[in-house]
């Protein structure tokens, strides 16, 4: 099983709904969880932390499911700029940050 | 904020040159990685350095080197460059527990032709 792996997509979502995505992990990725967010051509940037007790910031929710060992996204009333990939990372117990490939999401108008 | 800066955005060199990439940052924070990102590959890390003078291999060191010979510099070399590193590399940096978050650069999407 690789460390960190997400579903490649594309989802193609219309404008408003939601959509939710998840990550899986092996038990060496285990310590610390993110989401990333990367648009075309650009650089990834941190879109959240994911905390255990899961996080939310606006429309965009973080959870982390230990005993299942999955990380999800969920994101309310997408937009048109939600449109980008999402990346989801770990970081394991020997400090090292593992990446995933990433979701590529699209918003339909 | 913390800002990471790549020396080119684009960069074309011919096989067999000699290529320097560089990277600096203004946040005081001792990591600092080098990525190549493809696509279908994702992310993959090449080299990383937690302090000065320190280089540590990450997932794909073949062909690249790298320097860090002051804090806020890292610098990846490649030494003979081929096609098949052409690519787009991304720095990063990373802060200290609790966070662990990373922040990229730009990217340099190198052509070796």
């Amino acid at each position: 099983r690789k460390e960190v792996e997400q579903d490649p997509g594309p989802f193609n979502v219309p404008e408003g709904a939601t959509v939710a995505f998840n990550c899986t992990y092996s038990n060496s990725a285990s310590q610390s969880f993110f989401w990333y967010r990367q648009d075309c051509r650009k650089e990834p940037k941190l879109l959240m932390s994911v905390y255990s007790s899961g996080n939310e910031d606006g429309r965009f929710t973080a959870q982390l499911n230990r005993a299942s060992q999955y990380i999800s996204l969920l994101i309310r009333d997408s937009k048109l700029s939600d449109s980008a990939t999402y990346l989801c990372v770990g970081l394991n117990r020997d400090d090292k940050i593992i990446f995933g490939k990433g979701t590529r999401l699209h918003i339909l108008p | 904020d913390v800002k990471v800066t790549q020396s080119s955005r684009y960069l074309v060199k011919r096989t067999g040159e000699k290529v320097f990439l560089e990277c600096v940052q203004d946040m005081d924070h001792e990591n600092m990685f080098w990525y190549r990102q493809d696509p279908g590959l994702g992310l993959r890390l090449i080299y990383f350095s937690y302090d000065v003078k320190m280089k540590e291999k990450g997932d794909i060191p073949e062909g690249y080197s790298v320097s860090r010979e002051k804090k806020e510099r890292f610098s990846l070399i490649l030494e003979s460059a081929s096609t098949n590193q052409t690519s787009m590399y991304l720095c990063a940096t990373r802060g200290g527990p609790p966070s662990y978050e990373q922040y990229f650069g730009p990217g340099t999407r190198l052509t070796v032709t």
